[in-house]
């Protein structure tokens, strides 16, 4: 599996855009990227994934260039809310694979 | 449909001691996952199943871990001969085969001390 590399943490404020960047060199041809976020005490939540070029939902951005070697999720005008760890993973998207989380990076917006 | 319950939430128990958790995947996800998750780390998987039959298992799933999905909806993990590095939080996720994102439902956990 593509072992993934992105920021251990982050500080926002309140309205601001928020990008995070992940690394990814070693994707495979039938990877795709997916994001997760974890609030405390809780479980990881998905918020995007994609394989290539653009992709935006309610929630997120996900922008992935040509080479496919990074990509970047963008939060719009973040919320005190949005304070959470990141994940993000590389993998087939078939299912048959368990997903593997790295350590993620601590986003805390701040007033 | 309340998406993925776990049971207990909060587990204490004494080194030597047995324990089981319960897991009740959203009703028509065939896939689930066992995950477990250590202060400052993020999930480590350790074990999936497709309806009833589990077909991987994780080196971190050691012989006193055992995991059941008999009827292909709930499942249960039991660690036997409890240790204290087994305290940790016990993620539950589901999901369904035939879509076209992959995405895993995570119920919110069994927190697990083992004192």
């Amino acid at each position: 599996l593509a072992k993934t590399t992105q920021p251990i943490s982050m500080d926002s404020y309140e309205g601001q855009e928020v990008n995070i960047t992940c690394s990814h060199n070693n994707i495979a041809t039938n990877d795709y990227i997916t994001w997760y976020q974890q609030f405390p005490s809780q479980g990881p939540r998905f918020i995007i994934q994609g394989y290539k070029t653009k992709v935006t939902n309610e929630v997120a951005s996900l922008f992935i260039p040509a080479d496919r070697k990074s990509s970047t999720l963008s939060l719009p005008r973040v919320s005190l809310s949005d304070t959470a760890v990141y994940y993000c993973l590389v993998g087939d998207n078939t299912g048959r694979r368990a997903l593997t989380f790295g350590s993620g990076t601590r986003l805390q917006v701040q007033p | 449909d309340t998406g993925v319950s776990q049971d207990p939430r909060h587990k204490i128990t004494k080194r030597g001691q047995n324990v089981t958790f319960r897991c009740d995947p959203i009703s028509e996800h065939n896939r689930l996952y066992w995950y477990r998750q250590t202060l400052g780390q993020g999930p480590e998987f350790l074990t999936y199943f497709q309806n009833e039959a589990q077909l991987e298992k994780s080196r971190l799933l050691s012989d006193r871990f055992s995991a059941e999905r008999p009827k292909g909806s709930f499942s249960t993990l039991e660690i036997q001969r409890t240790e204290q590095g087994d305290s940790a939080m016990y993620l539950c996720a589901s999901s369904r085969t035939g879509t076209p994102i992959d995405e895993q439902f995570f119920g919110p956990g069994t927190r697990l001390t083992v004192l």
